[in-house]
């Protein structure tokens, strides 16, 4: 009963293919979000949707493009891939914006070869 | 520019004794601030939050202060077990703006039994 589920846990490949990483939350939330954590470990915001509207969309490369099917769902689709793209991806989600904690899926680690 | 510092990126402590982590800001907007631990290869887990019209808030073992003159927040955790072994984020937030959430960079505490 994992409460945010991300998939694949790990995922390697080739610079300038197009890959997605998929997330799901079975708490009821809705409010979704993605952060990036990079190789200084800082964990910054990439986007937010609440309600399946996005709602923060930080100065991320327009290579990545989030969608959300639906309230429990938000997927990260990445296109052609480059080195720096290697990260750990987390998502996130909490019951609305602002004073609510999140809840956070265990990552996906993002090598480009 | 790093508006959430946590300075001591380490902090070793004997087990029964006193943990006290410290997280700074710089924006005087923020009014909402989190504490999260993170074990390896898990995603962050929300451990305790304070809002702004507090100076303190107590959840167990975990202890959150807020100095708002000084922009400042510290987490004690009392008495100190080797499970509490982790990195630890402080996170702030501006509720009335964008509602995202700037992540510190971590302080990894080390129980020592």
């Amino acid at each position: 009963d994992t409460a945010v589920s991300q998939t694949p846990k790990y995922l390697v490949t080739q610079m300038g293919n197009d890959k997605s990483i998929k997330c799901e939350q079975n708490l009821g939330h809705d409010t979704m979000y993605w952060y990036k954590q990079d190789s200084k470990k800082f964990l910054k915001i990439m986007f937010s949707y609440n309600n399946k509207e996005l709602i923060i969309n930080e100065t991320v490369p327009n290579r990545f493009s989030p969608k959300s099917p639906d309230k429990a769902h938000l997927n990260l689709h990445i296109n052609s891939l480059e080195l720096g793209d290697s990260a750990v991806y987390f998502c996130a989600s909490s019951y609305g914006r602002g004073s609510y904690e999140q809840y956070f899926g265990p990552g996906t680690r993002l090598t480009v070869t | 520019d790093q508006q959430v510092k946590q300075n001591s990126p380490s902090l070793s402590v004997q087990e029964g004794r006193i943990s006290i982590l410290n997280c700074d800001y710089t924006n005087s907007m923020f009014d909402y601030f989190l504490w999260y631990k993170k074990y390896p290869a898990e995603g962050p887990t929300f451990l305790i939050s304070i809002s702004s019209i507090k100076d303190k808030n107590e959840d167990g073992r975990f202890t959150v202060f807020l100095n708002k003159s000084a922009k400042h927040l510290s987490l004690h955790i009392v008495p100190s077990q080797p499970g509490d072994s982790a990195v630890y984020f402080c996170a702030a937030s501006a509720t009335s703006g964008t509602y995202k959430y700037i992540f510190g960079t971590g302080t990894r505490l080390k129980v020592l039994a």
